[in-house]
């Protein structure tokens, strides 16, 4: 069964500080998806970024950077010089594959809430 | 484009009463899903869709149905309310032709039963 694990529940910054979310998946699907979302306190999601199974290359966009690594597991998000805006729930989330091979169905994580103070 | 759009924003429900939470997007995507969040618990698929006239059940079902007679709509009906229906809900498409089947969201409906 597909899992979605973010263990950080709440973190917690000051202003300027490099902060990292962790993300880690269970898949048996050989090709799949993962994605990161942002809900601001707004309430909307947002998103951000999707990495497919076979690219392994980090990705860095402004100020956030993602690291996938298959062999752990993981696709953590780090935001670097964090701002008061950054403050959000940021869901990381993987694709499954359906009987047609499909990758359309999203498993989500609980969510990471980023504070970020002044 | 609007995107995804979902009316209405607020609603407030008696136990046992029902109502028809509406989701359209104008992006001609095939596949629609409706989620429900709960506070620190994430997003739960309710239903999704494959496509006009094709729906499936997805993690959390009991107490709701949907319907897609067209691309464009993806209606959310809620039968005799109940207060564990409280929470917010998401409705979100994307597309196949894509195929990066990133998920675009609605703004939301915070439901309220009592």
């Amino acid at each position: 069964a597909q899992k979605v694990t973010q263990a950080q529940t709440e973190i917690s910054v000051v202003e300027k500080e490099d902060v990292t979310l962790d993300c880690v998946y269970e898949t048996r699907d050989t090709t799949y998806y993962l994605f990161w979302y942002k809900q601001p306190p707004s309430g909307e999601l947002v998103f951000l970024i999707r990495r497919n199974s076979f690219d392994e290359q980090n990705e860095i966009s402004g100020r956030y950077s993602w690291n996938f690594q298959k062999s752990t597991s993981s696709f953590n998000f780090t935001i670097t010089a964090s701002q008061v805006v950054d403050s959000a729930v940021y869901f990381c989330a993987l694709s499954e594959v359906d009987s047609g091979g499909s990758n359309y169905k999203l498993t989500f994580g609980k969510g990471t809430l980023l504070t970020v103070n002044p | 484009n609007a995107g995804v759009t979902q009316t209405p924003k607020f609603r407030i429900l008696k136990i046992g009463q029902s109502m028809t939470l509406q989701c359209t997007q104008d992006m001609n995507h095939n596949y629609m899903y409706w989620y429900r969040q709960d506070p620190g618990m994430g997003l739960k698929l309710i239903y999704y869709s494959v496509g006009a006239g094709i729906t499936d059940k997805g993690e959390v079902p009991n107490g709701y149905n949907v319907s897609r007679s067209t691309t464009e709509d993806f209606p959310l009906r809620l039968e005799l309310a109940a207060p564990s229906q409280t929470s917010v809900y998401f409705c979100a498409s994307s597309s196949r032709a894509m195929r990066s089947y990133e998920q675009y969201f609605g703004p939301g409906t915070r439901l309220t039963v009592t």
